[in-house]
């Protein structure tokens, strides 16, 4: 099955300054990349993805890129505030599968 | 509002004493699926449905079990809980597969 690792398990950084969390992938049938934020005490919410038949994926201050070659995704999040404080997942899902899996999640710390 | 949720937030069980976790959607979705979270391993896929009367195992199925008798509803059942079943669990429902999951706010389980 797919393995996804990611990396780092926790991340502190000043406010304004930019976070990045990295994924890697074992299957190269992957083509679901989806991140996903949880809040303490919440379920997990979507906050971005991608498909593998696009490089890079920007909403406002969030952005994702793929490289599929290398197999692997990362988070990019520009100007972070205290609100961006949370737990973050990737995952990944193969083509045609029903199963999502997921990294071990990373926890950012925004410092005001 | 488009939402999932399950019921109850949090449960003391003993060991051996049958339980069932409730799970419902209100967006129609067909597909929904049950997760566990623990420290360090990220968010694991136990059961899923593609619709009514449709389930399948996910990655770590052993000592569950569904049912998806209705569209919107699909509860979690453990009939002979464990220790080891301890654990932050989350039902969740998509459009497809490779749409975004909705989460419920989660399960808090804990077998003494």
């Amino acid at each position: 099955g797919e393995n996804v690792e990611q990396h780092p398990s926790t991340l502190s950084v000043q406010e304004g300054d930019s976070a990045v969390i990295k994924c890697t992938y074992s299957d190269s049938a992957s083509n679901y990349f989806p991140w996903y934020k949880q809040e303490l005490g919440k379920g997990p919410q979507l906050i971005i993805d991608i498909r593998s038949n696009v490089g890079e994926k920007k909403d406002q201050r969030i952005a994702v890129t793929l490289n599929k070659t290398a197999k692997h995704f990362s988070l990019h999040i520009t100007e972070t505030q205290p609100e961006d404080s949370a737990v973050y997942f990737c995952a990944a899902r193969r083509t045609g599968a029903n199963n999502l899996f997921f990294g071990t999640g990373t926890r950012l710390t925004v410092i005001p | 509002e488009a939402q999932v949720t399950q019921n109850p937030r949090y449960l003391i069980t003993v060991t051996g004493k049958k339980l069932t976790v409730t799970c419902s959607q209100n967006m129609n979705h067909e597909y929904m699926s049950w997760y566990r979270q623990d420290p360090g391993l990220g968010l694991r896929q136990i059961y899923y449905s593609m619709n009514v009367e449709v389930t399948d195992k996910g990655d770590v199925p052993e000592g569950y079990k569904v049912s998806r008798k209705e569209k919107r509803n699909f509860p979690l059942i453990l009939e002979s809980p464990s220790p080891n079943q301890t654990s932050l669990y989350f039902c969740a429902s998509n459009y497809r597969p490779n749409t975004e999951a909705f989460f419920g706010q989660g399960t808090r389980l804990t077998v003494v």
